[in-house]
């Protein structure tokens, strides 16, 4: 398999801008999660899916972010209306149904820099 | 509320000494899970070790090793024979979930080897 992908790799935008981040999760896996990482608050969790159905979204900043995942296939993480302290690398994760393994894999990552 | 506390911000050791990188974390829940990812300079996140509540027993692979205390709440993770390859940031985390993935992560320990 792949693994986690994500697209773009990195991404430059206006402050006022969309923003949209894509992930393709690893066949077979039912959980999601989007991650955010910045100097100053680390790695925090966002969001939760399991079997497409967001399940813990308290770590969303606010109503600028949504996300979506509209299949077992593809998830979207929305930024409507950008600001530089937006500026961040995401990374999402998937991992398999209980019981078929043991972690969650990562993807590479989505370094967003908002100007 | 959970907390992962990596005191360590950066150890810089000269490669074939060992280091042990400290990990400390607060829950409330009986059940719960811990976890070991490297973030390498490329950026990506690597799983190297998850570790469930009810399991103390210590677990060695290869160069790395790990010791869990429930008894002080620490999941120390030590690197012998320290290689320049072994250099990059390495983060504790700790689940808040049954299935173990939904990740609390500490800041992160920043791991320099030099030759």
């Amino acid at each position: 398999d792949a693994g986690v992908i994500q697209s773009p790799r990195h991404e430059v935008t206006e402050m006022g801008q969309e923003v949209t981040l894509r992930c393709k999760p690893i066949s077979g896996h039912n959980s999601l999660f989007w991650y955010r990482q910045t100097m100053m608050r680390g790695l925090e969790l966002l969001i939760y899916f399991n079997n497409n159905v967001p399940i813990d979204d308290s770590g969303m900043p606010e109503d600028r972010f949504s996300a979506k995942m509209p299949n077992a296939s593809f998830s979207t993480l929305k930024i409507q209306p950008s600001e530089p302290r937006d500026s961040a690398v995401y990374f999402c994760a998937s991992s398999p149904p209980l019981g078929q393994g043991t972690e969650a894999f990562f993807g590479q990552g989505t370094r967003l820099t908002v100007v | 509320a959970q907390k992962v506390t990596q005191a360590q911000t950066e150890i810089s050791v000269v490669e074939k000494e060992d280091v042990t990188l400290d990990c400390v974390y607060e829950t409330r829940d009986t059940t719960y899970y811990l976890f070991w990812y490297k973030q390498p300079p490329s950026g990506e996140l690597v799983f190297l070790i998850r570790r469930n509540s009810f399991d103390e027993q210590n677990e060695i692979s290869g160069r790395y090793s790990w010791n869990f205390q429930k008894s002080t709440s620490s999941f120390n993770f030590t690197i012998t024979a320290s290689q320049v390859v072994d250099s990059a940031v390495y983060f504790c985390a700790l689940s808040r979930d049954n299935a173990g993935n939904m990740l609390t992560f500490g800041g992160g320990t920043r791991l320099m080897v030099k030759p």
